[in-house]
């Protein structure tokens, strides 16, 4: 069964420290993952995109890696802002006809001053 | 730059009733999709479209209808609202597969 499951399912933080958010996953077959911040009564919104053959990628402050060997990625935070207190959702690609996408849950995070 | 819009953002409905949500985009992309999302849950995939006219069932299909007619819009319909249809919807485009998606803000729906 295709499942991406994310730890840990929240955090809290305080605000210029750094935080490590990871992902697993069994997914096949594999396309690309990508991680999404979701602000609380808002929709997604990309943060990266990374195939097979990338295993790292930064956007900002926000650095993705990815261990396809492992199935495996995070999703790191460099000096928190308040701001960045979202829900991160780690999303799979599947090699498919058609538009699917495999959802994690979502890590809660909450930066505090 | 108005991306994906829905509409409503919020409703109320009866259990039967019926209604559809609107989901239209100006990025002229191909695809879009339809997703729920529940507490403690992964948005999950209720109907699709790789194009005008071509639509395909997600994992929940069970109670929406899709149609695609054109290019920007995508509605979904509900054909008799359960309590088990409160969620969150949320409609997403992009531009082919395995690129980019844009969600829109999302559709609060309670059915009570």
């Amino acid at each position: 069964k295709n499942q991406v499951e994310q730890s840990p399912q929240s955090l809290i933080i305080l605000e210029g420290k750094n935080c490590t958010l990871q992902c697993n996953y069994t997914v096949s077959p594999f396309s690309n993952l990508r991680w999404y911040k979701q602000d609380t009564g808002r929709g997604p919104v990309s943060l990266t995109i990374m195939t097979f053959s990338e295993n790292t990628k930064s956007n900002g402050r926000y650095t993705a890696t990815l261990d396809a060997d492992t199935k495996q990625s995070s999703l790191h935070i460099t000096a928190s802002q308040l701001s960045d207190s979202a829900s991160y959702i780690c999303v799979v690609s599947l090699a498919l006809y058609g538009n699917k996408l495999v959802f994690g849950a979502g890590t809660i995070l909450r930066v505090k001053s | 730059n108005a991306g994906v819009t829905q509409t409503p953002k919020f409703q109320v409905l009866k259990t039967g009733q019926s209604m559809t949500l609107q989901c239209a985009q100006d990025m002229n992309h191909e695809y879009m999709s339809w997703y729920r999302q529940d507490p403690g849950m992964g948005l999950r995939l209720i109907h699709y479209s790789v194009g005008a006219g071509i639509t395909d069932q997600g994992e929940v299909p069970n109670g929406y209808n899709v149609s695609r007619s054109t290019t920007e819009d995508f509605p979904l319909r509900l054909l008799s609202a359960a309590p088990s249809q409160t969620s969150v919807y949320f409609c997403a485009s992009n531009k082919g597969l395995n690129t980019e998606a844009f969600f829109g803000q999302g559709t609060r729906l309670t059915v009570v």
